[in-house]
């Protein structure tokens, strides 16, 4: 099956610090990348739409200003957390659909737990 | 806006059958799944539901009744590794291609 990488897998960072997650589909091309947060015994939160090739498409109550993202190719996106703080601790998940009338499925990347300290 | 229900927690024994609710209401709908999450892990696909009916895969089966905003994840032959969260999810087709996900119901086999 498809398959979704991210990396890194883990992360720890200082609070004021930005960090970088990639996700990337290893042996199918995305035209779009989902990213989710979720916190501890929480469910997945849906934080943006990432269309290659255009801007991404925010949930509300989520800052485009703080979760930057970037859909660069058809195989990577990337969300660039800044100016990081404790509260942004989580585990960020992202998934990606293989065409867009094909498969319904999504495949979920492995996700990148943030601890800011 | 979207709203999905799926009971928090839910227990049961080794080599017994477990229901899963899930009832939902959205704007509009393009698919109903579901997926398995072990703690710390990324969501496995279990199964997708768009049309009304049962879908069997193996020891799992998920139900889909459009009319009721109703679906149920059934678990046949409980192993110790089939504990853990079941997400429903659900596609609003309003929402572009997100997926919506519930709260999760955690499942607990013991022995």
């Amino acid at each position: 099956g498809a398959v979704v990488s991210q990396h890194p897998s883990w992360v720890i960072c200082k609070s004021g610090t930005s960090v970088k997650i990639e996700c990337r589909s290893l042996d199918f091309q995305a035209t779009t990348m989902f990213w989710y947060r979720q916190f501890p015994k929480q469910s997945l939160m849906l934080m943006a739409t990432s269309n290659e090739g255009s801007k991404a498409t925010y949930e509300q109550g989520v800052e485009k200003d703080k979760f930057l993202i970037n859909h660069a190719s058809l195989t990577l996106s990337t969300l660039t957390v800044t100016s990081a703080h404790p509260e942004d601790s989580s585990f960020y998940i992202c998934s990606a659909r293989e065409s867009i009338a094909g498969t319904y499925e999504q495949y979920f990347g492995p996700g990148t737990r943030l601890t800011v300290t | 806006g979207q709203n999905i229900d799926q009971p928090t927690e839910m227990t049961a024994t080794e080599g017994a059958i477990v229901q899963i609710n899930c009832t939902y209401q959205t704007s509009g709908f393009n698919g109903l799944f579901w997926y398995q999450q072990h703690a710390g892990e990324a969501p496995t696909f279990l199964s997708y539901n768009v049309l009304d009916g049962l879908e069997e895969k193996g020891r799992f089966s998920s139900f889909l009744s459009r009319s009721k905003g109703y679906s149920y994840l059934l678990l046949k032959e409980l192993q110790m590794k089939d504990s853990a969260s079941y997400l429903c999810a659900v596609r609003d087709s309003q929402a572009g291609t997100a997926l919506i996900f519930g709260k999760g119901t955690t499942l607990s086999v013991s022995s």
